[in-house]
């Protein structure tokens, strides 16, 4: 089945540190998004990609970047993480047709940053 | 950019009775407005979806209404199941889904 996936799938890492999140996707979409989750928060967006050569940052992008190595592939770093970067973080994908916008999610990365 | 407000944050209710959730927007060319569910430890996925010409939408015990003037959505839970007990998020779409913050459903037996 075409389907969103995400490495790691949790991460423990020390202030300070560089980390990178992986998202890959076998659906075909060109859109794609990275999400953060915390309790009673929601999922907010960090930063979205409509296609290849598209980047745009979210409502919270501050201390993370992303690169759109290909259609199929979309990470996120955190250059110097720090504890309040500790959440789940999820991958999603949306087609580019039609007015839906319905997103697929990856299983989620959890981050804990010490 | 939209603003999505979600209510109520927690939602307990008896197996068999109806839950409702409400969500408002802010951005009035927002045209699509889907919900998900995200049982614990799994990620969210889509159960329903609305655009704005379309004012209700019933899918078995799940419906969705939206109110364009008074923008706001609501979903309705008929006849509550324990797999029912989950987050359930609200969107809103004008380029890209803004989400609300929310409702933990507790379907009690």
């Amino acid at each position: 089945d075409a389907d969103v996936t995400q490495t790691p799938r949790n991460r423990i890492t020390k202030t300070g540190k560089r980390i990178m999140l992986e998202c890959s996707q076998t659906k075909g979409h060109d859109r794609m998004y990275w999400y953060r989750q915390d309790p009673g928060l929601g999922l907010r967006l960090i930063y979205y990609s409509f296609d290849v050569k598209d980047i745009n940052k979210g409502e919270i992008s501050d201390g993370y970047s992303v690169s759109r190595q290909a259609q199929a592939k979309f990470s996120l770093s955190l250059e110097s993480a720090i504890p309040n970067q500790t959440a789940l973080y999820f991958c999603a994908t949306s087609d580019l047709g039609g007015d839906r916008n319905e997103q697929f999610f990856g299983p989620g990365t959890r981050l804990t940053v010490l | 950019g939209e603003n999505v407000e979600q209510h109520p944050s927690t939602l307990s209710v008896q197996e068999g009775d109806s839950a409702v959730i409400k969500c408002t927007y802010s951005d009035s060319a927002s045209n699509y407005f889907p919900w998900y569910k995200q049982e614990l430890g799994k990620r969210p996925q889509l159960i329903i979806d609305i655009r704005s010409n379309v004012g209700e939408k019933k899918d078995q015990r799940i419906a969705v209404t939206l109110n364009k003037t008074a923008k706001h959505f609501s979903l309705h839970i008929t006849e509550t199941q324990p797999e029912d007990s989950a987050v359930y998020f609200c969107a809103a779409n004008d380029y890209k889904l803004s989400f609300g913050a929310g409702t933990t459903v507790t379907v009690r037996a």
